[in-house]
């Protein structure tokens, strides 16, 4: 498609298990985050890839929490052992990688943890 | 810590009442500055964008904001707002000092027009 896919678009798991959510940038864009949203909290920077450097970890909440982003394309946000208050929206967004680059966001993955 | 701070949480206007949405940020140095909309049900997108020149941006649906080094600010304003701009408004900063960047955004702002 042609815009950033997200999935699953909901996901409904138990406390203590782990969770894998994915994200499919636009094709051809470079830079790719994760934010987390929860109501009264705004969008919460996780993590960010640019191209082949390190990615920008210093958002993630726990040890948690890890993602990774397989050739340049696809990212796994993957939360181990997750707690109630781990539910949220996972929202990814991708770009152009320049300085000036507008965010396209997909329509997140809803995470509830029970 | 680096951040963008928007004041207001939750407005609530009726129609044609003029709108302004606060927005600070705490770098030094040359940022980049946007705002974010998100509408009931749908996805975020780019309102505008300041990069240089003119420090008054014109954006989508008759948005526009100002940037005030002076006062590290970008405020939103629409001098008239509809039922249709209810939605969520996030402000945002990319820093270009360094060799990487990030977006880091502000809380966001949640407006309910009135009809």
């Amino acid at each position: 498609g042609a815009g950033v896919s997200q999935s699953p678009s909901n996901k409904v798991t138990e406390k203590g298990k782990d969770v894998e959510l994915r994200c499919d940038p636009i094709s051809g864009h470079t830079a790719l985050y994760w934010y987390r949203q929860s109501l009264g909290q705004g969008l919460e920077f996780l993590i960010y890839f640019q191209g082949n450097s390190a990615p920008d970890k210093s958002g993630l909440p726990s040890d948690r929490f890890s993602a990774e982003r397989t050739g340049g394309s696809v990212s796994t946000l993957t939360i181990q052992r997750t707690q109630q208050e781990d539910s949220a929206v996972y929202l990814c967004a991708s770009s152009r990688g320049q300085e000036t680059g507008e965010l396209f966001f997909g329509e997140g993955s809803r995470l509830t943890v029970l | 810590a680096q951040s963008v701070s928007q004041h207001n949480h939750h407005v609530i206007l009726s129609e044609a009442a003029s709108l302004e949405l606060g927005c600070n940020y705490s770098y030094g140095g040359t940022v980049n500055l946007f705002w974010y909309v998100q509408y009931p049900g749908q996805h975020l997108q780019l309102l505008l964008k300041y990069f240089s020149g003119d420090p008054l941006v014109k954006g989508i649906k008759g948005f526009e904001a100002e940037f005030i080094k002076s006062k590290f600010s970008f405020n939103l304003r629409k001098p008239s707002v509809q039922w249709s701009d209810t939605a969520e408004y996030f402000c945002a900063v990319i820093r270009t000092t360094s060799g990487t960047y990030k977006y880091i955004f502000g809380t966001g702002t949640r407006l309910k027009v009135l009809a």
